[in-house]
């Protein structure tokens, strides 16, 4: 277990609709960053965010966007889902003081856009 | 853009065999290397990571870094059914503001009984 916590598990939504998910990062870890995982593929990095301000962004589009609150619990927001949207999405948390970039992952939330 | 190259597999072996899982990356500045495990249906698991060149054990596991020739290996001994899963490498692109980790696809590996 790594402390890292993520809602919901799973969740079912329709083209076009709107989603949240939330993640709550491990005790003393100051960065969290959203990953996407699609069937037979390795996590693709969506963003991070430190400091409650987005810290790197991969190559998606602006309606994929987040949130992070002052107890490091964050948010990611995707709009207009599409069907390809359809992915395990993960959190991980990570800390700016560690020297390698270790980061852990939550359970993920599992998406499926019909 | 950073890569990272993995054979998918699937890689199997018998109970109590060398597994031998591989990765290439592509930039040649980069410091630090990842190996996750997944198993099916759940999330990434960290189990390993390495920044300098050359060999890195932890228990049955040893992780090895070549530098000069862009190249990652995880050694699992003793091989037992309960390592099967995919095993993800994962390159760190840290420094600057950019904090995130790099994946392959994943090699699935399967340890026969």
């Amino acid at each position: 277990e790594t402390g890292v916590t993520q809602s919901p598990t799973h969740l079912i939504k329709t083209r076009g609709q709107q989603v949240t998910l939330r993640c709550s990062s491990q005790s003393g870890h100051n960065t969290v960053s959203w990953y996407q995982q699609a069937l037979g593929q390795g996590p693709q990095f969506i963003f991070q965010y430190y400091r409650e301000e987005e810290n790197g962004r991969g190559n998606f589009p602006p309606r994929f966007s987040g949130l992070q609150f002052p107890n490091y619990s964050s948010e990611l927001n995707v709009n207009a889902l599409e069907l390809d949207d359809s992915a395990l999405y993960l959190c991980a948390s990570g800390t700016t003081s560690g020297a390698y970039n270790e980061q852990f992952f939550g359970p993920g939330t599992r998406l499926t856009v019909l | 853009q950073k890569e990272v190259e993995q054979n998918s597999g699937p890689l199997s072996v018998p109970e109590g065999a060398i597994a031998s899982l591989n990765c290439t990356y592509s930039d040649r500045g980069s410091q630090s290397f990842f190996w996750y495990r997944q198993y099916s249906g759940k999330s990434p698991e960290l189990i390993m990571f390495i920044y300098s060149n050359g060999d890195k054990e932890d228990g049955r596991f040893t992780a090895q870094l070549n530098k000069a020739s862009q190249y990652v290996s995880l050694l699992i001994r003793d091989s037992q059914p309960s390592d099967s899963a995919t095993y993800l490498c994962a390159d760190s692109n840290y420094g600057g503001s950019q904090g995130n980790l790099i994946f392959g696809k994943g090699t699935k590996l399967s340890v026969k009984p």
